[in-house]
C-alpha cells in the first residue's frame, strides 16, 4: 500500500538555524499538508498546498515558514530561523479526496 | 477562530468495557473526520461523517454526527487492548477549504 514518507525522522538544530523537512506524498495525490504536534498536544494545521501554491495557512505559519514542491515528488517545509517553541513533531499529509494520509513525522528538537 | 473541543482528555477502561469520546465545535461543520494515533505513531484516518444525524459503524466502533453538525461522538463497544491510542476528531468548516481543525484528543488506555 502506498504511503507518505518523511525525512529525517529526527532533526536536532540550534536556535536560529534553518531547517528543511522533507516529505514524499503519495504519488497520485493532489493536496498536501503540513501539521505540527507539540508533545502530548493536539495536531495543529500549518498549511495546505494545491496546484503548486498555498491554498490555506494558519496563524502559526508566519514569515519564518515556507513550503515548496521543488519537483514532482518532494514537498518541503522550511523554517528559516528556528525558535525553541518550534520543537515539535511535524507531520506531512496528502490526499486525493478527503481521507488524509499522514507520514510518520519528523521530530524537530531546537536547542 | 474555530475551536474543536473533545472530552474526556483521558479514559482508562478495563478490557471489555465500553468507551465514548465526545467532540464539540464552536461553528457548524461541513464534515467531521476521526483519526486514531497510536503511542509514538501518526494519525490514521478512521472515518468521515458528512450528513446531519449520520451514524456509521465499523465493527465495534460507532460514529455519530449531530443534527446541528456541531458535535460528534465515537463509541467503542467491548474495548480490546488493540484499541489503545489517542482518538482525535477533526472538523472542516463550511468555508475552510480542506483545512482540518483537530480536537485535543482522548487518550484511551485499556487494562487487560
Amino acid at each position: 500500500e502506498p504511503e507518505v514518507t518523511q525525512t529525517p525522522s529526527h532533526q536536532v538544530t540550534q536556535m536560529g538555524q534553518e531547517v528543511i523537512l522533507r516529505c514524499v506524498p503519495i504519488s497520485n495525490h493532489l493536496y498536501f499538508y503540513w501539521y505540527r504536534q507539540i508533545l502530548g498536544q493536539k495536531v495543529e494545521f500549518l498549511v495546505s498546498f494545491y496546484n503548486n501554491e498555498i491554498s490555506e495557512k494558519s496563524e502559526i505559519f508566519d514569515d519564518q515558514f515556507s513550503v515548496e514542491r521543488p519537483d514532482g515528488s518532494n514537498f518541503t517545509l522550511k523554517i528559516r530561523s528556528t525558535k525553541l517553541e518550534d520543537s515539535a513533531m511535524y507531520f506531512c499529509a496528502s490526499t486525493r479526496g478527503y481521507e488524509q494520509y499522514f507520514g510518520p513525522g519528523t521530530r524537530l528538537t531546537v536547542t | 477562530g474555530q475551536q474543536v473541543m473533545q472530552i474526556p482528555q483521558y479514559q482508562h477502561v478495563q478490557e471489555g468495557e465500553d468507551f465514548t469520546t465526545y467532540c464539540n465545535s464552536s461553528t457548524t461543520l461541513s464534515n467531521i473526520q476521526w483519526y486514531k494515533q497510536r503511542p509514538g505513531g501518526h494519525p490514521v484516518f478512521l472515518i468521515q461523517l458528512v450528513k446531519s444525524g449520520e451514524v456509521k459503524k465499523q465493527k465495534r466502533l460507532t460514529f455519530q454526527f449531530g443534527e446541528a453538525k456541531k458535535n460528534s461522538s465515537l463509541h467503542i463497544t467491548a474495548t480490546q487492548t488493540t484499541d489503545v491510542g489517542t482518538y482525535f476528531c477533526a472538523g472542516k468548516r463550511q468555508t475552510s477549504g480542506s483545512r482540518l481543525t483537530f480536537g485535543e484528543g482522548t487518550q484511551l488506555t485499556v487494562n487487560p
